[in-house]
């Protein structure tokens, strides 16, 4: 069975700082790896995935993930928080189906 | 291209009441899935159709149910509502999805239902 681990249920970070979102997996096989966020009565919104190839994947609105197979981790970055940025970070793995991490919920201070 | 849209986006229902969400699917897009979201338990996966077919199904009691159109447009159907199916009901769509794990899920913005 395939499952995703959240650690952080939120992460505080200033305005202009790096931000962090960590994430762990546990799949049999090749992983295929995603993040997603959620605004407010929202739905969610792709930002990235990883396939295969290049550990460091960009995606939107300037976040990047690195991949790290020895260490079964998938964590989002973004060199320099906007508040806009506040919002709630999903991980997942896909397999016939997304399985969700628990959520961690981003709040950059001005 | 017009994204994943879902109807209604908000529902009060009480108890014993059944309730049907729709979901269209983006363009071209032949795969919906349909996800559960509660403060409790996160997100869940509910089925996927794929040519109107359930191709997937997740861990739900027979009330949740669902189905697709030939134009890939979707429902889902709760039975006999209860207290605990209040969430937030996400529907995702996909090129092919299913078998093909690389592609990315859309989602639309939800149905928020509330069960008195």
């Amino acid at each position: 069975a395939q499952s995703v681990a959240q650690p952080e249920d939120q992460v505080n970070v200033a305005e202009g700082n790096p931000l962090t979102v960590k994430c762990t997996y546990s799949v049999s096989g090749n992983p295929y790896l995603f993040w997603y966020v959620q605004y407010p009565n929202r739905g969610l919104q792709f930002l990235l995935k990883y396939i295969t190839g290049d550990n460091l994947v960009k995606g939107s609105y300037g976040f990047e993930a690195e991949f790290n197979k020895s260490q079964t981790s998938f964590h989002l970055k973004k060199p320099s928080a906007l508040v806009s940025d506040s919002a709630l970070y999903f991980c997942a793995v896909s397999s016939n189906k997304l399985t969700f991490g628990g959520g961690t919920r981003v709040l950059v201070k001005p | 291209k017009a994204g994943v849209t879902q109807t209604p986006r908000y529902l009060i229902k009480t108890r014993g009441q059944q309730v049907t969400l729709s979901c269209s699917p983006i363009s071209g897009h032949r795969s919906v899935s349909w996800y559960q979201q509660t403060p409790g338990q996160g997100l869940q996966f509910l089925f996927e159709y794929f040519s109107e077919t359930q191709r997937n199904k997740g861990n739900f009691p027979g009330r949740f149910s669902g189905r697709q159109f030939s134009n890939s447009r979707s429902e889902m159907n709760v039975s006999t509502l209860e207290l605990g199916d209040s969430a937030l009901y996400l529907c995702a769509s996909s090129l092919a999805g299913g078998g093909a794990r690389r592609e990315t899920q859309y989602f639309g913005p939800g149905t928020r239902l509330l069960v008195l």
